[in-house]
């Protein structure tokens, strides 16, 4: 089955930028979408098809997607960023939607 | 607004049987697939099934495949999800998600969920 890895945590003082990588076997060639989870609440999609915010998502968050690796990177951190952050691909060759491990943004 | 929004958990023994709800307003139900994501106490996120706009293909994680069935009633605007031969890994805060993509064969992001109904197997 198709696996997705992301590192178990990220740690980034307020106005930086922070990187979350998601890595996978030649990922670059499928759609990659990213969700936000803060503690208790519901996930939130934060960026689709690699790169596209949905509305209402700030434009510090991007996502870029190439090779093995597809990143989500969060520009001028704020503590409201502090939260889990999710990949998610489908994977056409067993029909299943994959997630990611998890990465937790802490905000220093 | 877009809303969905989950009923039927909570807790039974090993071996029993639950089935969820998901009830969908402010968007054409009819019109687009819908996911089931669980999430354990402390984990991850773990995709269990999805169902496509008209109910004409259903996929499974393969931890669930055979024990759990998923369907919907697009008359009642309703995603639903038969739990049978429950296990004590099958605790888990269950969440309904809907699809972004309309009319879709294959599906894409999750873009609304639910706030999820927890399912606690023990004896």
């Amino acid at each position: 089955s198709y696996v997705l890895t992301q590192p178990p945590s990220v740690s980034v003082a307020p106005g930086k930028t922070a990187r979350i990588t998601c890595g996978g076997n030649n990922i670059g060639s499928k759609s990659v979408h990213w969700y936000q989870q803060k503690p208790g609440q519901a996930p939130v999609l934060v960026i689709y098809y690699d790169s596209d915010r949905p509305s209402g998502i700030p434009e510090r968050f991007s996502g870029s997607n190439s090779g093995n690796t597809a990143t989500l990177t969060i520009s001028r951190v704020e503590a409201g960023d502090e939260a889990d952050y999710y990949c998610q691909v489908w994977d056409s060759s067993s029909d299943h939607q994959v997630f990611g491990t998890g990465t937790k943004v802490t905000v220093l | 607004q877009v809303q969905l929004v989950e009923s039927g958990g909570g807790v039974v023994q090993p071996g029993g049987s639950l089935r969820l709800s998901c009830a969908a307003s402010g968007f054409t139900f009819s019109s687009y697939g819908m996911h089931w994501v669980r999430q354990a106490p402390g984990k991850g996120l773990e995709w269990v099934a999805f169902i496509r706009y008209d109910g004409s293909n259903k996929y499974y994680a393969d931890s669930v495949k055979g024990r759990f069935t998923i369907s919907r009633d697009n008359s009642k605007n309703t995603l639903y999800l038969q739990m049978n031969s429950l296990r004590a890994e099958d605790t888990a805060v269950y969440y309904c998600a809907k699809d972004e993509v309309v009319v879709a064969a294959i599906p894409g992001a999750f873009d609304i969920w639910g706030q999820g109904t927890m399912v606690t197997v023990s004896s």
